[in-house]
């Protein structure tokens, strides 16, 4: 049972805008900023963007997050094919002194 | 650039101990924290712990005090990843992965490939 709840599965077609989100408590997700990874198939992890819409270079401006109290949102608008990957969250938690990650969403692009 | 590189797979028998590696270049090795994050079959990723280059201390998540010990060597820009007392349960893949700061915090903004760690007997 993961401490950070995400949906198992997003879908949409090409073009569409797809949210996913995640879902936490004031230890984490409420008092800190909220790290989302994009996992394609058979790869390693590689970071996408901060719930503070912060992006690193090479990522394109598709990927937007955000942040509300306790719950974060990962947005893709334009979706295209190569879209389809596991999404995580990811966030440091002050209860835990650990980094917690969300169950991940597995995002087909039909 | 920034890389990571781990070592390669290993098969090991329940009971054992198996010690993975991640070399870093491209970047000053003792400025930034070192992530161990572990990836069973089909499964998310599990945070396990961190270290620092700069005074070799060490974080470790609850779940895997007692039994997980990371270390590095500076003069060769390598952290390692010890697991004693393999069970079939901790067969994954095991990430290192870089931790770099962002405009309100931490993020980890570079992984190593994995190592896939199989315990059977």
């Amino acid at each position: 049972q993961s401490v950070l709840t995400q949906p198992p599965s997003a879908s949409g077609t090409p073009g569409q805008r797809v949210t996913i989100s995640c879902s936490g408590s004031s230890s984490n997700i409420g008092s800190k900023t909220v790290n989302w990874y994009q996992q394609l198939p058979g790869t390693a992890p590689k970071l996408l963007i901060s719930s503070l819409n912060q992006r690193p270079s090479g990522v394109p401006d598709r990927f937007s997050g955000s942040k509300s109290g306790t719950s974060a949102s990962l947005a893709i608008s334009g979706l295209q094919s190569e879209d389809e990957a596991d999404y995580y969250c990811a966030v440091w938690d002050d209860s835990l002194n650990a980094w917690v990650f969300g169950g991940g969403t597995k995002l087909t692009v039909l | 650039q920034v890389q990571l590189v781990q070592s390669g797979a290993e098969v090991k028998m329940p009971g054992a101990s198996v010690k993975v590696s991640c070399k870093a270049s491209g970047y000053t090795f003792t400025g930034n924290y070192i992530h161990w994050v572990r990836q069973a079959p089909g499964q998310g990723l599990e945070w396990m712990g961190r270290i620092s280059p700069n005074n070799g201390g060490t974080n470790y998540a609850q779940n895997f005090q007692g039994r997980v010990t990371m270390t590095r060597d500076t003069p060769v820009s390598t952290a390692y990843m010890e697991v004693t007392r393999l069970t079939s349960d901790d067969t994954a893949v095991y990430y290192c992965a870089r931790e770099s700061p962002n405009s309100n915090g931490w993020w980890f903004d570079s992984w190593g490939q994995g190592t896939l760690v199989t315990v059977s007997s």
